[in-house]
């Protein structure tokens, strides 16, 4: 069963902590997402990366970046993580064409 | 701007009825849409998808339907079980991007009532 696995379900950080949050695919797949979801205001693109080393922003990049050093590993950095950084973070990657997202299992993500 | 929109935040419907979610987008450029299902503290999974060359894509109790001149497309559920209960999500893929990237709505909570 192909996957994407994120590494934790639950994380509580402390304001000013750098966090870091793992996406792993066994799929093969070039093209990988990071997503935060929010009530109200659905799933909102953060980062993406086509390729291996290769990363482009999304919609909401600040405080955020990402790192793509092996192609089936895409990890989300909050380099300084704050209040509003609480969220779910979802993982998502592709083959590319017509195919969609499998997504990961989220990472419910609380900054106190 | 929003560009995929969900104007219906929730949704209840009694069990064995239709469900209609509704979902527009002000992008003609797009080319491809999905509707993926969410359950709390779950990933989304994937329902069902069309090509902006069709007007109707079905997959046993779901179809999806599209009309572009309305920049509109609609996911229907018959008959709709308790088990759908679930936040739905429609997105479009931003192809003239030149990548695979898709933009989501805000998502749809749909109750089934038994």
């Amino acid at each position: 069963d192909v996957k994407v696995t994120q590494s934790s379900r639950y994380l509580v950080k402390r304001t000013g902590e750098k966090v870091f949050l793992e996406c792993v695919q066994d799929m093969d797949h070039e093209n990988m997402f990071w997503y935060r979801q929010d009530p109200g205001l659905g799933l909102r693109l953060i980062y993406f990366s086509y390729d291996v080393k290769m990363k482009e922003k999304g919609d909401i990049p600040e405080g955020y970046s990402v790192s793509r050093e092996k192609k089936e590993r895409f990890s989300l950095i909050l380099e300084s993580a704050s209040t509003n950084q609480t969220s779910m973070y979802l993982c998502a990657s592709t083959r590319g064409g017509s195919y969609g997202y499998t997504f990961g299992s989220g990472t419910r993500l609380t900054v106190v | 701007d929003q560009q995929v929109k969900q104007n219906s935040p929730s949704l209840s419907v009694q069990e064995g009825r239709i469900s209609i979610l509704n979902c527009d987008y002000t992008n003609s450029m797009f080319d491809y849409f999905l509707w993926y299902k969410k359950y709390p503290a779950e990933g989304p999974t994937f329902l069902i998808s069309i090509s902006s060359i069709k007007d109707k894509n079905e997959d046993g109790r779901f179809t999806v339907f599209l009309n572009k001149s309305a920049k509109h497309l609609s996911l229907h559920i018959v008959p709709s079980q308790p088990g759908d209960s679930a936040v739905y999500f429609c997105a479009a893929r931003d192809s003239p991007s030149g990548t695979y990237k898709y933009i989501f709505g805000t998502g749809t909570r749909l109750k089934v009532l038994a």
